[in-house]
């Protein structure tokens, strides 16, 4: 089955305890994106990457690091978490030819 | 640069009822691609339907449609015979094509809050 998966799916950390939360797809797909999801401001990318060793900054990069050291996956690596970086985050990932974007289920993180 | 607007927070349709949800884009490339997705309360992104800038025809997938309406920048999703799990909120979001990079980044709305009732 084609998918994209997130781990965790729901973490409660504190303030500057560094995390990581990992995007796997089975689907081959050059494309992957991550994206936060706040009320009131719907969703906006924070990094995307366009095949392995390839990434860069979307529109809210601060605070985030991501990699691609292979094709099926991208973490989302916070170094220092703060409260801000509350939200629900979103992995998706596509190929250049297709309108069709997969979505993980999202990652619920609360940062006390 | 490009934007959604979704300017109706939130809906209320009874059962049985059509709804249409308001969204309106701007962008200055002539290629690009319009998308509405659906959240329940469960949080999971549901692709509901696709439409094309050069798309002659109005997208239609089961009781959901798409009204383009190229000149306004308008593409409303309209929902047939609402049923109560419908109730979700709804993103519209829209892919330029002529962007480089970007990874085919997604510019989302702020979304609609709907809630069928009976």
């Amino acid at each position: 089955e084609a998918q994209v998966t997130q781990n965790p799916r729901y973490l409660i950390t504190v303030t500057g305890k560094k995390l990581t939360v990992t995007c796997s797809q089975n689907m081959n797909h050059e494309y992957m994106s991550w994206y936060r999801q706040d009320p009131g401001l719907g969703l906006r990318q924070i990094y995307y990457s366009m095949n392995v060793e390839v990434t860069d900054k979307g529109d809210v990069p601060e605070g985030y690091k991501v990699s691609r050291k292979e094709k099926r996956n991208f973490p989302l690596i916070l170094e220092s978490p703060s409260p801000n970086q509350t939200s629900l985050y979103f992995c998706a990932s596509a190929v250049e030819s297709s309108y069709e974007q997969y979505f993980g289920p999202g990652t619920r993180l609360t940062v006390t | 640069a490009q934007k959604i607007t979704q300017t109706q927070p939130g809906m209320f349709v009874q059962e049985k009822e059509a709804v249409t949800l308001d969204c309106t884009y701007d962008t200055s490339d002539p290629s690009y691609g319009l998308f509405w997705y659906k959240q329940p309360s469960s949080g999971e992104m549901i692709f509901l339907i696709y439409q094309g800038s050069y798309d002659q025809q109005n997208a239609t997938e089961g009781r959901y449609s798409l009204n383009f309406q190229k000149a306004r920048k308008s593409a409303n999703l309209v929902i047939s015979a609402s049923q109560l799990g419908d109730s979700a909120m709804y993103f519209c979001a829209m892919r330029d094509w002529e962007l480089t990079g970007g990874g085919n980044k997604l510019t989302f709305g702020t979304g609609t809050q709907l809630k069928v009732e009976l």
